[in-house]
């Protein structure tokens, strides 16, 4: 969905680098997500944010911090990458009620060597 | 937390027959379930989703069923196509202001064999 970008779509790293995962969104949604895919475990959530001044830890947010820049914006960086964290992953918007929809965004493949 | 589980992982279908898949969740508050496509490459969609007040919901070649009960819900897809050929993921969340966070099955490969 062209309205939900990532920057960059792949990347590779090594092992203690410090990376930015950078999402934007055209939508006007107050939330966004972030969601790392692995084979075989489906999508799990790492950070969630509400609007600007509220964001949440999700299911796996260990290793990984964000950075809520603007109503359209959504960082996820990784301070000291891992190979296990060599995913994809994804960001997703919704509008803030009851029903909102998960709209995501293309992913970004990172590979940490 | 929520856990949702999905059957099968992969699945095989030859063009024109039916497709389900089934998924099953273990918290009784969780009310929204919607189903998600992902084709190669791309992001998951939104492709069909039904609430805890309905049994069952149908748009056009795809449909889902929900029984509260027993807890689980399912994809059907009838008259398969080439085009149906991707990754589908069922999640559960509990829908209200302030919460809504999704928690996904594992995902089934679907084929469709023309």
């Amino acid at each position: 969905d062209a309205d939900v970008t990532q920057t960059p779509r792949n990347r590779i790293t090594k092992t203690g680098k410090r990376i930015m995962l950078e999402c934007s969104q055209t939508k006007g949604h107050d939330r966004m997500y972030w969601y790392r895919q692995d084979p075989g475990l489906g999508l799990r959530l790492i950070y969630y944010s509400f609007d600007v001044k509220d964001i949440n830890k999700g299911e796996i947010s260990d290793g990984y911090s964000v950075s809520r820049q603007a109503q359209a914006k959504f960082s996820l960086s990784l301070e000291s990458a891992i190979p296990n964290q060599t995913a994809l992953y994804f960001c997703a918007t919704s509008i803030d009620r009851v029903g909102g929809t998960q709209y995501f965004g293309p992913g970004t493949r990172l590979l940490v060597l | 937390g929520e856990n949702v589980e999905q059957h099968p992982s992969t699945l095989s279908v030859q063009e024109g027959d039916s497709a389900v898949i089934k998924c099953t969740y273990s918290d009784s508050a969780s009310n929204y379930f919607p189903w998600y496509k992902q084709e190669l490459g791309k992001g998951p969609q939104l492709i069909i989703d039904i609430r805890s007040n309905v049994g069952e919901k149908k748009d056009q070649r795809i449909a889902v069923t929900l029984n509260k009960t027993a807890k689980h819900f399912s994809l059907h897809i009838t008259e398969t196509q080439p085009e149906d050929s991707a990754v589908y993921f069922c999640a559960a969340s509990i829908d209200e202001p302030g919460a809504n966070n999704l928690f996904f099955g594992t995902g089934t490969r679907l084929t469709v064999i023309p």
